[in-house]
């Protein structure tokens, strides 16, 4: 069965240092990958997504992430975490015979501290 | 362009009480989407319509769980009756294409409703 695993539940970081969180996934085949973000009392905003091709994709709000088939893995990365970056991660792989279904992770909480 | 729409934002009911939520997608978006949130977990989905079809709901819990999309745009998720272990947020969402794009293109996610009930 597809899964989605996020090992961290809560990462605090400082502002200004590089940020890491971590996914990895279970997916019989090539895997539909995807990242959101949640800020407290929002829905859910798209911040990458994979389907094929470079392994490094490339987000908005300066994110980006890695996907590592070897590893089943899809880690997310920012070179430089600012305060607005703390909200809920959620990493999501889509399941493409089932019409789009997304199966999400746990969720990372971010902390930022100054 | 507006985004995702729900109502209410919030509810607190009583267990075996009803409750219903309404979604407005982003015009034009042919898929919608609705997502149970419990508290210290991912998001996990209930019902998928294309248009005003069911694509999925195996997840539902349909001996108390319904929902429905008229005419391919507002859906409607009612509970009834409530239990405590339905406190959670409901998430919609919509994306713009059908089927054969529906992984591929962005859902767009509203800014949920959270039910608490007591």
């Amino acid at each position: 069965a597809q899964s989605v695993t996020q090992p961290d539940i809560h990462i605090t970081v400082s502002e200004g240092a590089s940020l890491e969180l971590r996914c990895n996934y279970s997916y019989g085949a090539t895997p539909y990958l995807f990242w959101y973000v949640q800020s407290p009392g929002q829905g859910l905003q798209l911040l990458l997504k994979y389907f094929s091709g470079d392994t490094l994709v490339q987000g908005i709000k300066g994110f980006e992430a890695e996907f590592k088939r070897s590893q089943s893995s899809f880690n997310l990365r920012k070179p430089s975490v600012h305060w607005s970056d703390a909200a809920e991660y959620f990493c999501a792989v889509g399941v493409y015979n089932q019409g789009g279904k997304l199966i999400f992770g746990q969720g990372t909480e971010l902390s930022v501290k100054p | 362009e507006a985004g995702v729409a729900q109502s209410p934002r919030y509810k607190i009911i009583e267990k075996r009480q009803s409750v219903a939520f309404w979604c407005n997608p982003i015009s034009g978006h042919a898929t919608l989407y609705w997502y149970q949130q419990i508290l210290g977990q991912g998001p996990k989905l209930l019902i998928q319509f294309q248009n005003n079809g069911v694509v999925d709901d195996s997840q539902l819990p349909k001996d108390r769980f319904s929902a429905e999309r008229l005419k391919g745009v507002d859906s409607t998720l009612k509970i009834q009756p409530a239990k405590l272990e339905d406190s959670a947020v409901y998430l919609c969402a919509s994306s713009l294409v059908g089927l054969a794009g529906a992984l591929t293109d962005t859902q767009y996610f509203g800014p949920g409703t959270r039910l608490t009930v007591l």
